[in-house]
C-alpha cells in the first residue's frame, strides 16, 4: 500500500529536549515536505527536499532542522524545542516533475512542548 | 501577501444541498497548479481535485468541482449534493512553478458542517 508514516503520533515534551520526528514514503517520490498546522493559519511549509541532499527552506524553518539521506526517508529535527513549537506536524511527499502530481500526506504528529 | 485565501472560516450547509468553498491565489506564475483538500475531524488530509493553470475545463471529480477563473484568480470549489460526511475542513492550496516549482502553499482552510 502506497503511503507515508510519521512517528511518533503523539508526543510531549519539555522545552530543550532534543527531538526527531521520522517520515518514511514508499512511493519512490522525489519530493518531501514537512508542515506544521496551526489553528487559523492552514498548513505552513517547514522544509522541503527535491531528492537526496537536496532541501531548502519553506515559509516557517526557524527552529527545526532536516536531513535526506535516503530517498524514503525525511527526518524532522527539533534541536531545542520551544512552546511555540507545540502543533500538529504533517510530512507529505509527491512525484516532482509535474504539477499535477497532489502530495500524499502521513498522519501527522501532534507535538506538545511544555 | 498571501498566497492562497480562504475568506470563509466556517460555513454551514443542509444536507442534500450545494455548497461554493471560496479561494483566491496570489502568483506570477504563468504555470501553476491548485488543489483542494479536505480534512475531515479525524486529522488526516485527503487529496480531492486538481486544476492546473493551463487546463481549458474546470476540473471534475464525482460530486466536486472546480469554479477555475483565472482572470480572477479564483479557484472555488464547489459540492454538489452535500452529505453527513462532507463535514470537515477544507483546505485550497497552490503549487507553483518555474523556478519556484517545488513550493506548495495552504490557505487558513474552512469548516463546513453539513446539517442534516
Amino acid at each position: 500500500e502506497a503511503q507515508v508514516t510519521q512517528n511518533p503520533r503523539y508526543l510531549i515534551t519539555v522545552t530543550g529536549k532534543k527531538l526527531t520526528v521520522t517520515c518514511s514514503q514508499n512511493m519512490n517520490h522525489e519530493y518531501m515536505s514537512w508542515y506544521r498546522q496551526d489553528p487559523g493559519l492552514g498548513l505552513r511549509q517547514i522544509y522541503y527536499s527535491m531528492n537526496v541532499e537536496v532541501t531548502d527552506k519553506g515559509d516557517v524553518p526557524e527552529g527545526y532542522k532536516v536531513s535526506r539521506k535516503e530517498k524514503r526517508n525525511f527526518p524532522l529535527i527539533l534541536e531545542s524545542p520551544s512552546p511555540n513549537q507545540t502543533s500538529l506536524y504533517f510530512c507529505a511527499s509527491s512525484q516532482m516533475w509535474d504539477l499535477a502530481y497532489e502530495q500524499y500526506f502521513g498522519p501527522g504528529t501532534r507535538l506538545t512542548v511544555t | 501577501a498571501q498566497k492562497i485565501t480562504q475568506t470563509q472560516p466556517g460555513m454551514f450547509v443542509q444536507e442534500k444541498e450545494a455548497v461554493t468553498l471560496d479561494c483566491t491565489y496570489d502568483t506570477s506564475d504563468p504555470s501553476y497548479g491548485l488543489f483542494w483538500y479536505k480534512q475531515p475531524s479525524s486529522g488526516e488530509m485527503i487529496f480531492l481535485i486538481y486544476q492546473g493553470s493551463y487546463d481549458q475545463q474546470n476540473a471534475t471529480e464525482g460530486r466536486y468541482s472546480l469554479n477555475f477563473q483565472k482572470a480572477r484568480k479564483s479557484a472555488n470549489l464547489v459540492i454538489s449534493a452535500s452529505q453527513l460526511g462532507d463535514s470537515a475542513m477544507y483546505f485550497c492550496a497552490m503549487r507553483e512553478g518555474l523556478g519556484n516549482f517545488n513550493k506548495f502553499y495552504f490557505g487558513s482552510g474552512t469548516k463546513l458542517n453539513v446539517k442534516p
